[in-house]
This record gives C-alpha cells, sequence and structure tokens, in this order.
C-alpha cells in the first residue's frame, strides 16, 4: 500500500517569502500525485496535479510542483506567498493503473502567511 | 454543476443521538467517498462506494457508523448512537472513474461539521 509524507505541519511566512512544502511518497510502482488545498472553512479544492510527461506541474494561482522520481518527492512551490495563501495544503498519492485506485492523502501542512 | 452536496453543514447533537449525514454527488461520477478529518488524525477514508456498490469499509471507525448509497445521486453515513468523540468535520467526495480516464481526482463538498456534546 501506498503512504504520504508531508515534514512540515505548520509553516510561517512572512508576504513574498518564498514557499516550498515537503511531500515524499512509497510506493513501489507508477504514481498519479496531487496537492490539494483547503482554505479556512472550506473543502479541500485541487491544485494540481501530476500524471505523466513533464515533472514540472504548473498549478492555478501560481503554484507549481516538480515531481522528483529518483526521491519519490513532490513537492510544492511558489515563488511569493500571498496573505491569501493562508490555508491548509495536503499531498495525495494513488497508484497509476487502468482502474481505479485509493488516494492516499498526506496529514497537511498548515501554511500561515502574515502580512 | 453544483458540485457535491452535502447536508447539513452543521450538527449538533447530545451524546447517544443518531446522526445522519446526506451527500449527492456530481452527476456522471462513479465513485463516492466518505472522509472524516479532525486536527488529531487529519483526512480520514472511512468508506468508498463504486457504482453505489460499497467497495471499501476498512476506515469506518466501528459498528456505530453505516454508510448506504441507494442510488448514484444520493448517499448517508449514520452514526448511532453518537460519541463525543465523533466530533469532526465529515467530507463527501465523488470522482468520475473511467469517465476522467481513472484520474483518480476526487471533487469534495463543502463538509458537515459534526458537534456531539
Amino acid at each position: 500500500a501506498q503512504s504520504v509524507s508531508q515534514h512540515n505541519h505548520h509553516v510561517i511566512l512572512s508576504e513574498a517569502a518564498s514557499l516550498e512544502l515537503g511531500c515524499n511518497y512509497s510506493y513501489g510502482g507508477t504514481v498519479n500525485l496531487f496537492w490539494y488545498v483547503q482554505y479556512p472553512g472550506q473543502h479541500l479544492q485541487l491544485l494540481l496535479k501530476y500524471f505523466s510527461g513533464d515533472p514540472l506541474v504548473k498549478g492555478i494561482k501560481g503554484f507549481e510542483a516538480e515531481f522528483i522520481k529518483s526521491k519519490f518527492s513532490f513537492n510544492l512551490r511558489k515563488p511569493s506567498v500571498q496573505w491569501s495563501d493562508t490555508a491548509e495544503y495536503f499531498c495525495a498519492v494513488t497508484p497509476h493503473s487502468g482502474g481505479y485506485q485509493k488516494v492516499t492523502f498526506g496529514i497537511g501542512t498548515k501554511l500561515q502567511v502574515i502580512p | 454543476d453544483a458540485g457535491v452536496i452535502q447536508s447539513p453543514r452543521h450538527e449538533v447533537t447530545e451524546m447517544g443521538q443518531e446522526v445522519t449525514l446526506r451527500c449527492k454527488p456530481i452527476s456522471g461520477h462513479d465513485y463516492l467517498f466518505w472522509y472524516r478529518q479532525t486536527m488529531m488524525r487529519g483526512l480520514e477514508l472511512l468508506i468508498y462506494f463504486n457504482n453505489n456498490v460499497p467497495i471499501d469499509d476498512s476506515g469506518m471507525p466501528e459498528d456505530r457508523f453505516s454508510a448506504k448509497m441507494p442510488n448514484a445521486s444520493f448517499s448517508t453515513l449514520k452514526i448511532q448512537p453518537s460519541e463525543p468523540r465523533d466530533s469532526a468535520v465529515y467530507f463527501c467526495a465523488s470522482s468520475p472513474g473511467l469517465a476522467g480516464g481513472y484520474s483518480n481526482e476526487q471533487f469534495f463538498g463543502p463538509g458537515t461539521r459534526l458537534t456531539v456534546l
């Protein structure tokens, strides 16, 4: 079974600082990878996803993530954060196959951006 | 499409009472999921359905929890009797399955915040 580790549980940044949230997964085969965001009081929304092809994936609101297969990592980045990026971020993984596979979510990283 | 719809948005009940949470998935999605989110345990998958059939209920905490999906557009999660430790936000999500190329992308509802006193 697959698993996901998010190393930073709580991150505090000032506006305009750069962001990198770590995500490592454990699975022996090909995977689909996701980052979801949950703004305060709201539901999870998809930020970006990787299925195949270019390992550098661009998502909404200036976020991007890089899949590094050799490191089993899918870190989320943003060059300059804004106060509105304050939210909880979840990394998720699922085996890549022809049928449905269960998605495993990480514990989440709470990001607080200080104006 | 209105997205995944959940009701109620907030529920406050007393210990021992029956609680029923409701979910309407996105039309055409073959998969439906129930999750529980708490500060201590994060996001936990409770159960998921494919074409209205329960596939994996290994995350259901105990017999007090039950879930049904009588048709493609409706699912319920029931807790009977409820306990204070059930207090959490319960999310429903749906996924398109084959129609979405088995991307496994999930679309979440707004959640039900349950408080058991």
